[in-house]
């Protein structure tokens, strides 16, 4: 139950088109629902999250969608460049962070 | 402000072998993490801290010791290293402004440990 899957494992996008990944979780307690994203070499880093009193956040080409009654949670890259090539995790909170198991996007030019 | 720093970036070992890994973090966060991040697996939470003085185990802590001696280090320890704790080691640290379980964990870049 403390589980959270992330869909699909590894996803190539076009330059310029819509990269979504999406996150399914059973734990109805989780109470924060972050995106990291990880460049090879680096750290993950926070790029975006969400609290489930809301069904969509939106910061600049990134986009948040939650779906309370579905237990899913889905991220979507507009306009989608070469640059967001990285690995993105979602996550979900109830005191600890419980990561999905990633998704490695790569946008082609 | 380095933010979370990590020593060392890569290291091999035998099996049998110890080694303690470094982190530090210059944010004055209270709570600090260690993961490993294996592909296909995600990051998974060995143990986690608090506060200064205090430890608590993760997810996956066995073969595994930490101490948090100071508030700005975090230190893990492997006292007899396996070819299974093979893996990348992240450190992480957040405040404590609020929720703890809403606040940004901030990484350091890692360190790649393999095991022979």
């Amino acid at each position: 139950q403390q589980q959270v899957k992330q869909s699909p494992q590894s996803l190539i996008v076009q330059k310029g088109g819509i990269s979504i990944i999406n996150c399914a979780y059973e734990n109805t307690a989780f109470d924060y629902f972050p995106w990291y994203q990880q460049f090879p070499g680096k750290g993950p880093a926070l790029l975006i999250a969400i609290r489930p009193d809301v069904s969509e956040k939106k910061e600049g080409r990134f986009t948040i969608s939650f779906n309370k009654s579905a237990k899913q949670f889905s991220l979507h890259i507009m306009d989608s460049q070469p640059g967001d090539s990285a690995t993105y995790f979602c996550a979900a909170s109830i005191y600890q962070l419980i990561w999905g198991a990633g998704t490695k996007l790569i946008i082609k030019p | 402000n380095a933010g979370v720093t990590q020593t060392p970036k890569f290291r091999v070992l035998k099996t049998g072998q110890s080694m303690t890994l470094l982190c530090a973090q210059d944010m004055n966060h209270e709570y600090m993490y260690w993961y490993r991040q294996d592909p296909g697996m995600g990051l998974r939470l060995i143990h986690y801290s608090v506060g200064e003085g205090t430890t608590a185990k993760g997810e996956v802590p066995d073969g595994y010791n930490v101490s948090r001696l100071k508030k700005q280090n975090f230190l893990l320890g492997l006292e007899s290293a396996a070819p299974s704790q093979t893996s990348v080691y992240f450190c992480a640290s957040s405040s404590t402004v609020g929720l703890a379980s809403y606040n940004e964990q901030f990484f350091g870049p890692g360190t790649r440990l393999t095991v022979l």
